[in-house]
């Protein structure tokens, strides 16, 4: 276990659907994150937030909408999704300005749009 | 532009032998480097790291990594392979910009087989 629990572990949704992805980090982080894991392509960093707030958005289409309430929780809001979407999202946290940077990620959730 | 390369698709070597997973990257400012290690339906897990001091850096289970400023390369090397070390490699770099925004750039991913 790394300290990073993603729910739910497998999601399968059709295209009008709306579903929210959720990640807590249990390691006391100041820096969460959304990526995406396709098959055959590298890992796209989505999202970053820092000290809860957003510092990175990766041109990510508008169907996907993230929330950081607070240090712990990260979501990610999803609505009408297209196939491409399928994918794994893996959610990390680090503690950035300590030098540590490194990131610990969750298990992911398999996303699957019929 | 920021960027990672990870030649190799796949590396073979057999248990016992040594192993090197190869990765160059490419940054406007000074690099934070990372290698992370990726099971079958797990999520990544973090292995080691560069961020400023010796250039030889070591890890988790054995693994160790180079940093090479002249050939912008962080290759990861074991000295002695085990079946368990089979799995994906990825190796990542952060940059830090102005206005507190930051980049992570992740490696295509290579995986390892080790052959018993």
């Amino acid at each position: 276990e790394t300290g990073v629990t993603q729910t739910p572990r497998h999601l399968v949704m059709g295209m009008t659907n709306k579903k929210s992805l959720k990640c807590e980090q249990h390691l006391g982080h100041n820096a969460m994150y959304w990526y995406k894991q396709s098959a055959k392509k590298p890992l796209e960093l989505m999202f970053v937030y820092s000290l809860e707030e957003r510092v990175e958005n990766n041109s990510v289409p508008s169907r996907f909408s993230p929330e950081c309430p607070n240090s712990s929780h990260l979501f990610l809001h999803l609505h009408t999704l297209q196939p491409e979407d399928s994918a794994l999202y893996l959610c990390a946290s680090s503690q950035d300005g300590t030098g540590h940077y490194e990131q610990y990620f969750g298990p992911g959730t398999r996303l699957t749009v019929t | 532009a920021q960027s990672v390369a990870q030649p190799e698709d796949q590396v073979n070597v057999a248990e016992g032998n040594p192993l090197t997973v190869k990765c160059t990257y490419s940054v406007s400012g000074n690099p934070y480097l990372f290698w992370y290690v990726q099971y079958p339906n797990r999520g990544l897990q973090f292995l080691l790291k560069y961020i400023t001091g010796d250039n030889l850096v070591k890890g988790s289970y054995g693994f160790e990594a180079e940093f090479n400023k002249s050939q912008t390369s962080f290759h990861l090397k074991k000295p002695s392979a085990l079946v368990s070390d089979s799995a994906l490699y990825f190796c990542a770099v952060r940059e830090f910009l102005s206005g507190g925004y930051q980049k992570v750039t992740f490696g295509t991913g290579t995986k390892l087989q080790v052959i018993p």
